[in-house]
């Protein structure tokens, strides 16, 4: 099956830095989708990311499908950012029934 | 609020015992899923319901059940609780479409079988 890997598995940031966490997956996916757990737990779909660029305020996300990566960027980080990221990529065949393979994560401190 | 609603928040259950976890959305979603969440690892699909009416295994089905009660509801049952299912569980839901995005998650269960 597919294999999903983020790195850095943790990363400690002082408030105001700037951050890449990277997501490589083993084969070509029709999708790429990077998720945020708060530290009480609750989950956030951030990006839906096939390929290319988008931006969200201090986020952006970019995925190169032709060579099976995608990179989140945290600018001017806030300690609100802390948690784990996530990025979570098809499960298995028939992209339309949503299943979802989810990588190791990447848990983000960031200190006042 | 709109979104997914899960209960019991946490559960202790003693070996063997039974129990379901519920999970109901708001947001007129057809598709529904259940994850658990182990210590450092990413979540592992259990679960799945693709549309009202029907369900199918994910990556981790062995030893749970679900029903898709209607389209808002869609439980989770643990026949005979095991150590090995102590876990944080999540359900989820999105509308169905070709683009796999515009997920939706409750705020999980943890729970803890000794």
């Amino acid at each position: 099956g597919i294999q999903v890997e983020q790195s850095p598995p943790d990363l400690i940031l002082q408030e105001g830095a700037n951050s890449t966490l990277r997501c490589n997956f083993s084969d070509s996916v029709n999708n790429l989708q990077w998720f945020h757990q708060n530290p009480w737990g609750q989950l956030i779909n951030l990006f839906y990311i096939p390929s290319g660029t988008k931006q969200n305020g201090r986020l952006s996300a970019t995925t190169v499908a032709t060579e099976r990566y995608s990179l989140l960027y945290i600018s001017s980080s806030q300690t609100t950012d802390s948690g784990v990221y996530f990025c979570a990529v098809p499960l298995g065949r028939g992209s339309t029934l949503g299943r979802l393979y989810f990588g190791r994560g990447t848990q983000l401190t960031v200190w006042p | 609020n709109a979104g997914v609603t899960q209960t019991p928040k946490f559960q202790v259950l003693k070996t063997g015992q039974s129990m379901t976890l519920q999970c109901a959305q708001d947001m007129n979603h057809n598709s529904m899923y259940w994850y658990r969440q182990d210590p450092g690892m990413g979540l592992r699909l259990i679960y799945y319901s693709a549309s009202e009416g029907t369900t199918d295994k994910g990556e981790v089905p062995n030893g749970y059940n679900v029903s898709r009660l209607n389209k808002r509801e869609f439980s989770l049952r643990l026949e005979s609780a095991a150590p090995s299912q102590t876990s944080v569980y999540f359900c989820a839901s999105k509308p169905t479409g070709l683009a796999n995005y515009g997920y939706t998650f409750g705020s999980g269960t943890r729970l803890t079988v000794v």
